[in-house]
């Protein structure tokens, strides 16, 4: 069964303190692993799409990296703007859907 | 260049009742899907049209319903509303081909 499994559930980090979030995923025949940003009472915000294990995408503090199992978000130096959800999302091959996490709420504190 | 957009932001219902929700795609986008969203939640899928069709569908009821229009806009249609149905209803639209999708900013339904 397709699944996807983020972690941790939620992140406090002060300004400047870099970490990274967890997105494990076991899926048939993978066609895409995509993060997004929600900020609350909003929509998803496009921020990458890794296709290949040892892909990497940069944007800003934030970076995503991928291998067979799993997707980190990097985030580096972060600032109090960075707070909000960070969703994983794939793209399954059996089903061409999109199997999202629970998602990990990060907040920055000035 | 117009991002996708959403209709009503929030909406309150009885139970029973039935309801309709509007989506207009990005510009140069011709495929929508519609998600529901619980709070703390990821978005679940519900179906997505393309040329008008329903081309997939997650699992959800027969009481979920969806239209495309020409201009590629959607609608999503919620029959015999029940308690469980509140959720943030969000739009997506894609490029066919194209497997980024991007989100409109949703609509919050309450159902009491």
């Amino acid at each position: 069964e397709d699944q996807v499994t983020q972690s941790p559930e939620a992140l406090r980090l002060q300004e400047g303190e870099s970490s990274s979030l967890n997105c494990s995923y076991t899926v048939s025949g993978l066609r895409g692993l995509f993060w997004y940003r929600q900020d609350p009472g909003k929509g998803p915000e496009f921020l990458f799409t890794l296709y290949s294990a040892g892909e990497e995408k940069e944007k800003e503090r934030l970076k995503a990296t991928l291998t067979k199992k799993e997707s980190f978000l990097h985030i580096t130096a972060p600032k109090p703007e960075d707070s909000a959800t960070y969703l994983c999302a794939v793209l399954s091959g059996s089903n061409y859907q999109l199997i999202w996490g629970a998602g990990t709420k990060l907040i920055i504190k000035p | 260049d117009a991002g996708v957009t959403q209709s009503p932001t929030h909406l309150i219902k009885t139970r029973g009742q039935q309801v309709t929700l509007r989506c207009s795609p990005k510009s140069g986008h011709d495929t929508v899907s519609w998600y529901q969203q619980a709070l703390g939640q990821g978005p679940q899928f519900i179906f997505q049209y393309y040329e008008e069709e329903e081309r997939q569908r997650g699992n959800f009821p027969d009481r979920f319903s969806g239209h495309q229009f020409p201009n590629y806009s959607s609608e999503l249609n919620v029959n015999a509303l029940l308690l469980g149905d509140s959720a943030l209803y969000l739009c997506a639209s894609s490029l066919e081909g194209s497997r980024e999708q991007y989100f409109g900013p949703g609509t919050r339904l309450t159902v009491t």
